[in-house]
């Protein structure tokens, strides 16, 4: 079956402590993202990238990281410079066309919460 | 940057109600596209809408796309209990030669039996 990987579905941290979500896809798409949901909220972009080494930062980037080494792979780093990280994050991928939009494909997400 | 504002952010219905959510875009957009997320899970594609004053329609839902491609609209028929969730647009795609997707805040869909 085709699809994204998330790990892992929850995760705790202490304060001061940085912690990376994996994001893997299988679908051969070119584009991978990061959103940020809060309770009740919207989707907000982090980060993301349309090819291997290279990335974008979205609209809320202060305090996370990421790399893109390969197609398939598209891991999160909440630092500890993030100040408020407990949230829902969500990866996504699409293939990229020359013209009009591509539909997104959503992980199940990890929850992140900290202590 | 772009931005979408979607309405209502909550909406209560009782079961075979109707249902309506709106987004509204400041800019003229290339396409729009429309969520959905239930409870617990995560965004699942619905639908595109690509030209000025498109309609399509999936069994009970109608999604519209405004003739000047500035707001769009998702309606659900007689509600049902499998509904509810939240429902989000989203625009940009290779609009701004950026492969990048910004979400309407949602519309959380509550259906009372």
């Amino acid at each position: 079956d085709g699809g994204i990987t998330q790990s892992p579905k929850y995760l705790f941290r202490k304060e001061g402590q940085n912690v990376t979500l994996s994001c893997e896809q299988n679908l051969n798409h070119d584009a991978m993202y990061w959103y940020r949901q809060d309770p009740g909220q919207g989707l907000r972009l982090i980060y993301y990238s349309q090819i291997v080494n290279d990335f974008q930062k979205g609209d809320i980037a202060e305090g996370y990281s990421v790399s893109r080494e390969k197609k398939e792979s598209f891991p999160l780093t909440v630092t500890s410079a993030q100040k408020n990280p407990t949230a829902f994050y969500l990866c996504a991928s699409s293939i990229l066309r020359g013209t009009g939009a591509n539909v997104l494909t959503f992980g199940a997400g990890s929850r992140l919460t900290v202590l | 940057g772009q931005q979408v504002m979607q309405i209502p952010q909550y909406q209560h219905v009782q079961e075979g109600e109707d249902f309506t959510t709106y987004c509204n875009s400041s800019t003229t957009l290339s396409n729009i596209q429309w969520y959905k997320q239930r409870p617990g899970g995560h965004p699942v594609f619905l639908i595109q809408l690509v030209k000025s004053g498109e309609v399509k329609k999936q069994k009970r839902l109608t999604f519209q796309f405004g003739e000047a491609k500035k707001n769009s609209s998702l309606h659900i028929t007689a509600t049902q209990t499998t509904d509810v969730g939240t429902y989000f647009c989203a625009i940009g795609g290779s609009t701004s030669g950026t492969y990048k997707y910004i979400f309407g805040t949602g519309t959380r869909l509550k259906v009372l039996a």
